[in-house]
């Protein structure tokens, strides 16, 4: 079974650039993940999709961050324009709200973001 | 709203010790408790999870849990500690607040750090 997938690796912009990335789960998975790590903390949950609806974005700074889910399947995180706070590991993961693996995320293995 | 405490930002054990990481939830009901681990650069990995059932809960790498529901504790041992067990441990809590949708929280973490 592939893991979820995630592009770029790393990725190294000017403030107030634009960036965007890419996640794409595992397959069948209905339920779809963001989150920020910012080194030396634990991931902060950014949004959460269920197929392509979204089921959270309460920490979501939506003035300079977007995200979508079309076709529920692959989801791009975007960032416009990019702050140097923004600098942080972008984590994607995917679980099933059913079955024997309920509510368990996987993970993908993150996107570092330096802001400069 | 559910949260996670994870007390100890850093650890430091000699390897062939044992080893227990602390984790301490607040939330109105029992939640879905997982622990993670995270090797330098890479994704999270699940170590474990506590759905219900008998409270003492084994995971891979030779690692196990106990919830203490009296506590609100799902502290993370292990009998005897290998080098390569040093990494950034996840307590992670997932919950239905107001009975709405299922929301993760994870906790800041614990660096373990291995002695030879």
């Amino acid at each position: 079974e592939a893991g979820v997938a995630q592009s770029p690796r790393y990725k190294i912009i000017e403030k107030r650039q634009s960036v965007a990335f890419w996640c794409n789960p595992i397959s069948g998975h209905a339920t779809l993940y963001w989150y920020q790590q910012i080194l030396g903390q634990g991931p902060k949950l950014l949004i959460q999709f269920q197929n392509n609806g979204v089921v959270d974005d309460s920490q979501l700074p939506k003035d300079r961050f977007s995200a979508e889910r079309l076709k529920g399947v692959d989801s791009t995180l975007k960032i416009q324009p990019a702050k140097l706070e923004d600098s942080a590991v972008y984590l994607c993961a995917s679980s099933q709200p059913w079955g024997r693996s309920y509510n368990e995320q996987f993970f993908g293995p993150g996107t570092r973001l330096t802001v400069l | 709203a559910q949260s996670v405490t994870q007390p100890d930002i850093h650890i430091t054990v000699s390897e062939g010790a044992s080893l227990e990481l602390r984790c301490n939830y607040s939330y109105g009901a029992t939640p879905y408790l997982f622990w993670y681990v995270q090797s330098p650069g890479q994704g999270l990995q699940l170590l474990l999870k506590y759905f219900s059932g008998d409270t003492l809960v084994q995971g891979i790498k030779g690692f196990e849990a106990e919830f203490k529901r009296s506590q609100s504790s799902f502290n993370l041992r292990k009998p005897s500690v290998h080098w390569s067990d040093a990494a950034e441990y996840f307590c992670a809590v997932g919950a239905y607040p107001s009975g709405g949708s299922y929301i993760p929280t994870f906790g800041r973490g614990t660096s373990l750090i291995v002695h030879p």
